[in-house]
């Protein structure tokens, strides 16, 4: 089955540690995201890559840092500098890296992240 | 600036009713348009999408979205609504940054409620 994997389900911190969040997609995409999403806030872009190796930060990308060493693969760290992390996580990824941004999007199921 | 707006932050329909969601966006080139539907705790699911062609629009689950230039309009319709629609309706515009940059914004949402 093609899909994109998201772990944890759920995720517990303590103040002033990092913690990292797994996205994994079997579709073959070249594009992934990171977006969080607040309640009553939509959904907020942090960080994309279109190809291995290389990213670009999105609109929130302070407190937050990622890496795209293989092409399935693109995990999330949210560091001890991102004040308010408690927040819905979604990772997405899309097949063409030069569709400029026009490309379907497809969602893994998130991780919720509580900073205790 | 580009953006989306869904005027309704929380809408209730009786099963059966039919519906409409609104979607407002502001880009001055061609909109490449999306509705998403996300269940509590889940993942975002594409509805439809808006690309070219014909205005009116066939997704999943009986939706339909019509697409309106002139009102820079992309409403979300159901002629039926059924109790397991109840989730929360994302709209999404696809921004062009300039060559293969780009990305999907999104408005806050909809939450739909269904009353029996």
């Amino acid at each position: 089955d093609g899909g994109i994997t998201q772990s944890p389900k759920y995720l517990f911190r303590k103040e002033g540690q990092n913690v990292t969040l797994s996205c994994e997609q079997n579709l073959n995409h070249d594009a992934m995201y990171w977006y969080r999403q607040d309640p009553g806030q939509g959904l907020r872009l942090i960080y994309y890559s279109q190809i291995v190796n290389d990213f670009q930060k999105g609109d929130i990308a302070e407190g937050y840092s990622v890496s795209r060493e293989k092409k399935e693969s693109f995990p999330l760290t949210v560091t001890s500098a991102q004040k308010n992390p408690t927040a819905f996580y979604l990772c997405a990824s899309s097949p063409d890296r030069t569709s400029g941004g026009t490309d379907t999007q497809y969602f893994g199921p998130g991780t919720r992240l509580t900073v205790l | 600036a580009q953006s989306v707006t869904q005027p309704d932050i929380h809408i209730t329909v009786s099963e059966g009713a039919s519906l409409e969601l609104r979607c407002n966006y502001s880009y001055g080139a061609t909109p490449y348009l999306f509705w998403y539907v996300q269940s509590p705790g889940q993942g975002l699911q594409l509805l439809l999408k808006y690309f070219s062609g014909d205005t009116l629009v066939q997704g999943i689950k009986g939706f339909e979205a019509e697409f309106k230039r002139s009102q820079s309009s992309f409403n979300l319709r159901k002629p039926s609504v059924h109790w397991s629609d109840a989730a929360e309706y994302f709209c999404a515009v696809g921004v062009n940054y300039g060559g293969s940059q780009g990305n999907l914004i999104f408005g806050k949402g909809t939450k739909l409620s269904v009353k029996p």
